[in-house]
């Protein structure tokens, strides 16, 4: 299974309502999780399961979807939430999506 | 407090071997399944191998297949990646993970905690 995420680059304000998107190349069964990559560190679990937040994650993070299309959703952005953010599918094969950074305006 | 740390990374030439090692502290290592993961520069992420909790059962991605070998020593909480015939394409930062389910053959197929990496570079 391919993944696509959209948009690459995103940059928002603090506070601001963000969405990602994850598109998937075939059913995913809801067996996406979400990483967050801060420069220079190890990926960190966010969300697994499409959406059970990960234990210590602050729950302006969120997700969704079914299918084939999958969606973080950060409610209030803060600024340590730079970050590039991956989708990751563990139905059929093991696939990251390329990422999407996320940059404050 | 999970920690894991790698080690083991550097320069190698191509068609050479390099042994990568992960120390586990902070959690009973023998109770669960392991990862590598790794990270080409300014790419993304590429799952390379899982191993069971006792070591029972191995997965790989079918690049490295028949040439990196996944394995575990319990006693020690140390995970192990042994790499032979390098190729340039194998050039990453490579991370140590840990599959969230506890005790079983079962494994989960996500990655709860990371290390921080130790960096590949296959180059003549």
């Amino acid at each position: 299974i391919q993944l696509t995420q959209s948009p690459s680059l995103l940059s928002a304000s603090v506070g601001d309502r963000v969405t990602l998107s994850c598109k998937g190349s075939q059913n995913i069964n809801n067996y996406l999780a979400w990483y967050q990559q801060k420069l220079g560190e190890a990926p960190k679990l966010l969300i697994y399961n499409t959406n059970s937040l990960q234990t210590g994650i602050p729950s302006r993070f969120s997700g969704s979807g079914s299918g084939t299309d999958y969606t973080l959703t950060i409610s209030s952005l803060q600024p340590e939430d730079v970050a590039t953010y991956f989708c990751y599918q563990y139905n059929n094969g093991l696939t990251f999506g390329s990422g999407t950074k996320l940059e404050i305006k | 407090e999970v920690q894991l740390v790698e080690s083991g990374g550097g320069l190698v030439q191509p068609g050479r071997s390099m042994k990568l090692s992960c120390a586990a502290s902070g959690f009973t290592f023998s109770n669960y399944g392991m990862a590598w993961v790794r990270q080409a520069p300014t790419k993304g992420l590429e799952w390379v191998a899982t191993i069971s909790y006792d070591g029972s059962s191995t997965y790989y991605r079918d690049s490295v297949k028949g040439r990196f070998t996944i394995s575990r020593d319990n006693a020690k909480s140390t995970l192990y990646l042994q790499m032979n015939s390098l190729r340039s394409e194998d050039t990453a930062t490579y991370y140590c993970t840990r599959d969230p389910a506890a005790g079983s053959l079962l494994l989960v197929w996500y990655f709860d905690f990371w290390g921080p990496g130790t960096m590949v570079t296959v180059s003549s």
